[in-house]
This record gives C-alpha cells, sequence and structure tokens, in this order.
C-alpha cells in the first residue's frame, strides 16, 4: 500500500485566491511527522510546513496552513491568497516515528499553476 | 552557510561506465541521505546513514553503493551505469527530527 497518496497531479488557482492540495497517508505508528515540500521549476527541494502527530493545532507558516486530519489520515496542504510564484510541484511526506532512519517517504506530487 | 553541496550537477554517463556522486553537509547533521527523482514523480530513498560509519539500504539500493568515513560526506556510488539510473540525485542531511535540508541535485543521463 501507498504510503503517501497525493491524488491530484495537476491543479490551477487563480492568483489571489486559496488553494488545498490534497495529502493522505498510511502509517500504524502512533508518532510520525508530517511535510510539505515545493519543488520550483529550477529543481530545488524547499521545506515549508510540518506538522507532528501529537501536536493538536494546525502548522501555519505565513500562507501555509496544514489541515490535519488525523481521524481521516489526512494532511493537506492549504495555501492562502496564491501568487505567480507559488507555481511549482509540491510534495507531502511522512516520516514514522518507529523507525530509527528518520527518512521522509514522498508521495507523488501536484503540480499547481497559479494564473493570473 | 553552505547547507548541503552536491557535485557535479549534470553529468552524462555511458552505460557500463561507473561514477562518484559527491555530496558534503557542514551542519554537523547525522543523519544524510540519497534520494532519486524520476521524472514527473516523487523521491524514492536509496541509502542513507546515522552516523559516520553507519549505512544502510532505502527503498531502491541496487546499483548503488555509499560510504560514510566522515560526518561530513556520504558519496554515492554508481557501478555499471544502466539506462534506468537516468535521474535526478538528491542529497539530505538532518539533524534527529527536524526537516531534512537538501542539496540542489545531480541531473544524471545514461545512454
Amino acid at each position: 500500500a501507498q504510503k503517501i497518496t497525493q491524488t491530484q497531479p495537476g491543479m490551477f488557482v487563480q492568483e489571489k485566491e486559496a488553494v488545498t492540495l490534497d495529502c493522505t497517508y498510511d502509517t500504524s505508528d502512533q508518532s510520525y511527522g508530517l511535510f510539505w515540500y515545493k519543488q520550483p521549476s529550477s529543481g530545488e527541494m524547499i521545506f515549508l510546513i510540518y506538522q507532528g502527530s501529537y501536536d493538536e493545532q494546525n502548522a501555519t507558516e505565513g500562507r501555509y496552513s496544514l489541515n490535519f486530519q488525523k481521524a481521516r489520515k489526512s494532511a493537506n496542504l492549504v495555501i492562502s491568497a496564491s501568487q505567480l510564484g507559488d507555481s511549482a510541484m509540491y510534495f507531502c511526506a511522512m516520516r514514522e516515528g518507529q523507525t530509527g532512519r528518520r527518512a521522509l517517504t514522498f508521495g507523488s506530487g501536484t503540480r499547481l499553476q497559479v494564473q493570473p | 552557510n553552505a547547507g548541503v553541496t552536491q557535485t557535479p550537477k549534470f553529468r552524462i554517463l555511458k552505460i557500463g561506465q561507473s561514477m562518484t556522486l559527491q555530496c558534503a553537509q557542514d551542519m554537523n547533521h547525522n543523519y544524510m541521505y540519497w534520494y532519486r527523482q524520476d521524472p514527473g514523480m516523487g523521491l524514492k530513498l536509496i541509502y542513507y546513514s546515522v552516523g559516520a560509519g553507519i549505512t544502510d539500504k532505502g527503498e531502491v539500493p541496487n546499483g548503488y553503493n555509499v560510504s560514510r568515513s566522515t560526518t561530513e560526506d556520504f558519496p554515492l556510488r554508481l557501478e555499471l551505469a544502466a539506462p534506468s539510473q537516468t535521474s535526478v540525485y538528491f542529497c539530505a542531511s538532518s539533524p534527529s527530527n527536524s526537516p531534512l535540508h537538501f542539496g540542489n541535485g545531480t541531473r544524471l543521463t545514461v545512454t
């Protein structure tokens, strides 16, 4: 089974509108972390936001927020007031608590295009 | 502050050739990782290391080898390159539970 599922290969949003990128995950661990990364066309991986499984409040970082629904095993990224520079690939990733390696497992990504 | 430095940025190999992708970090992170990203896909873990002298396989280790003789360096060795190894390779590092810091990637083509 896929550990991280991103069901939206591509999304369009109008500039200044909000957009939600979906992510569901699968783990039997009680302790885990969820991450979102942005990959612009230049190729680098940029960390956006983190949510721990025990965090009671949804994480926020500027225009980014993470809509964490633990019972549904979803960790959707919400980008408010989209900007043209938000056009990029977005990856959801998970770190499971019981493995010692601390590696992240990535989803297949969502390509977001912001239209003027 | 250099962060994670990968060299080279680009490389073209012929089938059967070997090469080493270099990765160095100056943040004193214990954990280091190698991922590959095929076109239009997410990242898959090749190898990782939890500290100097300790390495282990990830999801897709076949055709690769690593070593970790120092905290700073984590080179990835490709032996007998194959077209299936055409990909973008990312090195990353982290302290224990923090986000991964990525290098800018090496784009490798095997023809």
